[in-house]
């Protein structure tokens, strides 16, 4: 069984400063991992995928993430946020048959 | 990129009735299609697999009955709410499954149905 726990229900940040959305899983075989966006009333877009190789994963819009597997972590970071980033963000976790597993969520809310 | 559309985007039905959704992958083949429930300000909650040319799988706690799932060809899947109450209103997302890479998938997810209820 898998699970994801994302630390952080909101996230205030000011424009043009750095955050770091929280991510832990916990899975008994190989996992995929993966962060979404998601804007008020739209589904979901990706914005970066861990599936194996460098531990360093870039996405889009500036977007980073650094999964650890000794500390089941895979958690985002953008080193300066714009007003544009204000939205909810989703960790995910699937294995190889493709189900994902989401985190409950962290609305990030970026202010002047 | 891989692009997912839904139909419709928004629906407002009275209860007891039926409602259907649509959703298409629109350049590509996807033998697996997912249905995702989402409340206000909740995660998304898995309600079931289809897989074309064959029966759906529920998660545990979906009426299958109620929510119909129809996967006729490899680019629609849809997504039937019988009977509808006002408690079946929610946030409706589809998502379709494409290889990305070695022996992982891929989900791309489409825009999201609203359905209200009255």
């Amino acid at each position: 069984a898998q699970s994801v726990t994302q630390l952080d229900s909101q996230v205030p940040v000011f424009e043009e400063a750095p955050v770091e959305l929280r991510c832990n899983y916990s899975s008994s075989v190989s996992v995929y991992l993966f962060w979404y966006v998601q804007y008020p009333n739209q589904g979901l877009q990706l914005l970066l995928k861990y599936l194996s190789g460098s531990t360093l994963v870039k996405g889009i819009n500036g977007f980073e993430a650094e999964f650890n597997k000794s500390q089941t972590s895979f958690h985002l970071r953008k080193p300066s946020v714009h007003i544009s980033d204000t939205a909810e963000y989703f960790c995910a976790v699937s294995d190889s048959w493709g189900k994902l597993q989401f985190g409950a969520g962290t609305q990030v809310v970026v202010t002047p | 990129g891989a692009v997912v559309s839904q139909h419709p985007s928004w629906v407002i039905c009275k209860s007891g009735t039926s409602v259907k959704i649509e959703c298409r992958s629109l350049d590509f083949q996807a033998t697996t299609m997912f249905w995702y429930r989402q409340f206000p300000k909740q995660s998304l909650m898995l309600m079931a697999t289809s897989n074309e040319g064959s029966k759906a799988t529920y998660e545990q706690g979906v009426e299958k009955d109620k929510f119909l799932i129809n996967h006729a060809s490899l680019t629609l899947s849809t997504l039937t709410v019988t009977s509808a109450h006002p408690e079946d209103s929610s946030f409706y997302i589809c998502s379709a499954e494409a290889r990305s890479g070695g022996a992982a998938y891929e989900q791309y997810f489409g825009p999201g149905t609203r359905l209200t209820v009255t």
